[in-house]
């Protein structure tokens, strides 16, 4: 069945590094890619999506490429920010109804 | 726009007690999730509907889980009789439905049952 591994964390981070969170996914069909960030005490938020292969998407900085090939969709940015600090998930969209498949979520500290 | 509602924010119960969680999805959402978090388990998708209607409640854990959908503008998750094992955030969320279209998440309860 459909599913996706993100790799686990926490991940602690200076301010203004570069960051990386890998994540790869098993999924029949061509499946939509996301990633969700939570913040601490909230819902998830939609970060960024792609919808087809090659596809980047991108937002505050944030950035993720579709790759079939490799089954991968790795979230990155180059510089973070404390404000950066939350959880992670990536999720596929696997469902004729759009039903979100979660990775476990990677947890980021950003210190000052 | 107000997004989706859920309502309690938090709810602390004893063992034995009926827990109903509502949800108010955004307008025009023809989709409606119920997700639990977990430190264990993470998120996992309990039941979802579409137009109202049951699609897949194979992520319900055990009879004692309950989920309706009576209009397009509401739905509650009921555990009855609820146990120490259901503490966790519940999450109710909607889209338009179909692949791609993003799933936009309420705030959560929080319940503890003790």
């Amino acid at each position: 069945g459909n599913s996706v591994t993100q790799m686990e964390g926490p991940v602690t981070l200076s301010e203004e590094a570069f960051l990386t969170i890998n994540c790869t996914y098993t999924a029949t069909g061509y499946p939509s890619l996301f990633w969700y960030v939570q913040y601490p005490g909230e819902g998830l938020q939609l970060l960024l999506k792609a919808t087809k292969a090659d596809d980047k998407g991108s937002n505050k900085g944030f950035e993720a490429t579709y790759r079939k090939e490799t089954t991968s969709f790795h979230l990155e940015k180059g510089s973070v920010q404390v404000s950066d600090s939350a959880v992670y998930f990536c999720a596929l969209s696997g469902g004729s109804q759009g039903n979100l498949i979660f990775g476990k979520g990677t947890k980021l500290s950003v210190k000052p | 726009d107000a997004g989706v509602i859920q309502s309690p924010r938090h709810e602390v119960t004893e063992m034995g007690q009926e827990v109903t969680l509502r949800c108010k999805p955004i307008s025009g959402h023809n989709s409606l999730f119920w997700y639990r978090q977990t430190m264990m388990r993470g998120l996992e998708l309990l039941i979802y509907f579409n137009n109202n209607v049951p699609i897949d409640d194979s992520g319900m854990p055990e009879d004692r889980f309950s989920a309706k959908m009576p209009n397009a503008s509401f739905s509650t998750l009921k555990i009855q009789p609820s146990e120490p094992r259901d503490s966790a955030v519940y999450f109710c969320a909607s889209s338009l439905g179909g692949s791609g279209n993003t799933i936009y998440f309420g705030e959560g309860s929080w319940l503890t049952v003790v």
